[in-house]
């Protein structure tokens, strides 16, 4: 089973700023997903990425896969209120579920 | 169109009793999947089911864990002599298959808290 690091695991920052989170693996990913979760809801995902080097953006968020597909980021720029959540990566590999990461959760102060 | 639905929201129980959860998937979809979330932590995979049959049930903790999708639908994951360590966030999603990178659609899950 692959598994998958996200860093950091909390990050509190202020409305506007900028940040980076980070999901890694030892092993190669075939495709990754980024899914948000807020409380009380199901995950509901954001994007996949499926190429080395591929970068793709929704809005304010950037999300990068590495070049050797073992790695991947999320960006956000401008945070706001609204991004606060919990920020999971996910992998299925040759199998049909999912295995997610620990997660990053995100506290934006307004 | 309606998301992914689980009945109850929530479900406080008793150590040793019996519970069941429900999951309605998205209309059409023939993948259904059942994870368990712990506080703080990312969901981790129990059963998959691709129509009636779990195609793959690797991720049940113990004997104490069944599911079942009898028509092709409606699941409900069942719980037997419930533990403390049970309680936690039960999650279901369900695919279509063939038709992205295996893009599974979460429902809002079920709290279960076992005293």
């Amino acid at each position: 089973t692959q598994l998958l690091e996200q860093s950091p695991q909390f990050l509190s920052i202020q409305e506007g700023e900028n940040l980076t989170v980070y999901c890694n693996s030892s092993s190669v990913f075939s495709s990754l997903q980024w899914y948000r979760q807020e409380p009380g809801e199901g995950p509901v995902l954001l994007v996949t990425v499926v190429t080395g080097g591929e970068v793709k953006k929704l809005k304010r968020l950037t999300f990068q896969f590495g070049d050797a597909r073992k790695d991947s980021s999320l960006h956000i720029t401008a945070a706001q209120p609204g991004d606060t959540g919990l920020y999971l990566c996910a992998s299925s590999g040759s199998a049909r579920q999912l295995t997610f990461g620990s997660g990053t959760q995100l506290t934006v102060l307004p | 169109g309606a998301g992914v639905s689980q009945t109850p929201s929530n479900k406080v129980t008793e150590k040793g009793k019996y519970v069941e959860l429900r999951c309605d998937p998205i209309s059409g979809h023939t993948a259904l999947y059942w994870y368990r979330q712990s506080l703080g932590q990312g969901p981790e995979f129990l059963i998959y089911f691709q129509g009636t049959g779990a195609a793959d049930d690797s991720g049940l903790p113990n004997d104490r864990f069944f599911a079942v999708r009898p028509e092709g639908s409606v699941s409900t994951l069942k719980i037997q002599r419930t533990e403390r360590g049970d309680s936690a966030v039960y999650l279901c999603a369900s695919s279509q298959l063939g038709v992205s990178y295996n893009e599974q659609f979460f429902g809002p899950g079920t709290r279960l808290t076992v005293l």
